[in-house]
């Protein structure tokens, strides 16, 4: 099956830093990748969805400063954490869409734990 | 806009036993996909099953089934044969059918589900 990797797993910054989270689809080409976000024993809230080549579309309430998504190629997408704060910390976790548009076609990384010191 | 409802935030089960885990959505789509995903400790999200829809029959994965009521916007899980390694958090999803990206999932509040040797 298709497969979704994210770097890096876990990342400690200090309060006031950028920390940049990649997404890589690894033997397919994601038209498509998605950003949640989930804290412990909670549901995934998706924060923004991003196309290959264009701007990514934000959820309500996601600061799209904060939050920099760029999906430069069909294969990788970035969030950038800007000026991270304590509240920041939480588990991010991709996905990605092959192109088709299947209703199975979301696949996930295996997400990065953030925490701000 | 779509709503996902799990009721059950959690359950346990006895090795071996069946185990039933529910979910109710709404929508005024026609055209949809329903998913349960699982989330071991691991938190890599697995993808259970699938269901289409327009599909009367119901969707069957080895230990896995599903009860889809389309009129009752219902769409339970069952796990028979309980295993060990079935614990995990499980999240009811449901996407938007129809174009060339199927797009955004939209979550349940999840299930923690333990099974018990």
């Amino acid at each position: 099956g298709a497969v979704v990797s994210q770097h890096p797993s876990r990342v400690i910054c200090k309060s006031g830093t950028s920390v940049k989270i990649e997404c890589r689809s690894l033997d397919f080409q994601a038209t498509t990748m998605f950003w949640y976000r989930q804290f412990p024993k909670q549901s995934l809230m998706l924060m923004a969805t991003s196309n290959e080549g264009s701007k990514a579309t934000y959820e309500q309430g996601v600061e799209k400063d904060k939050f920099l998504i760029n999906h430069a190629s069909l294969t990788l997408s970035t969030l950038t954490v800007t000026s991270a704060h304590p509240e920041d910390s939480s588990f991010y976790i991709c996905s990605a869409e092959t192109s088709g548009g299947r209703g199975d076609t979301q696949y996930f990384g295996p997400g990065t734990r953030l925490t701000v010191l | 806009a779509q709503t996902v409802t799990q009721s059950q935030p959690e359950m346990s089960v006895q090795e071996a036993e069946t185990v039933t885990l529910s979910c109710t959505y709404d929508t005024s789509e026609n055209n949809y996909y329903l998913f349960w995903y699982k989330q071991p400790p691991s938190r890599q999200m697995i993808l259970v099953i699938r269901q289409e829809a327009y599909k009367q029959q119901n969707a069957t994965e080895n230990r896995f089934s599903v009860n889809f009521q389309k009129a009752a916007k219902s769409f339970s899980l069952k796990i028979s044969d309980s295993q060990l390694g079935d614990t995990a958090m499980y999240f009811c999803a449901f996407v938007k059918g129809g174009g060339t990206s199927y797009g955004k999932l939209t979550f349940g509040q999840g299930t923690i589900l333990t099974v018990h040797p």
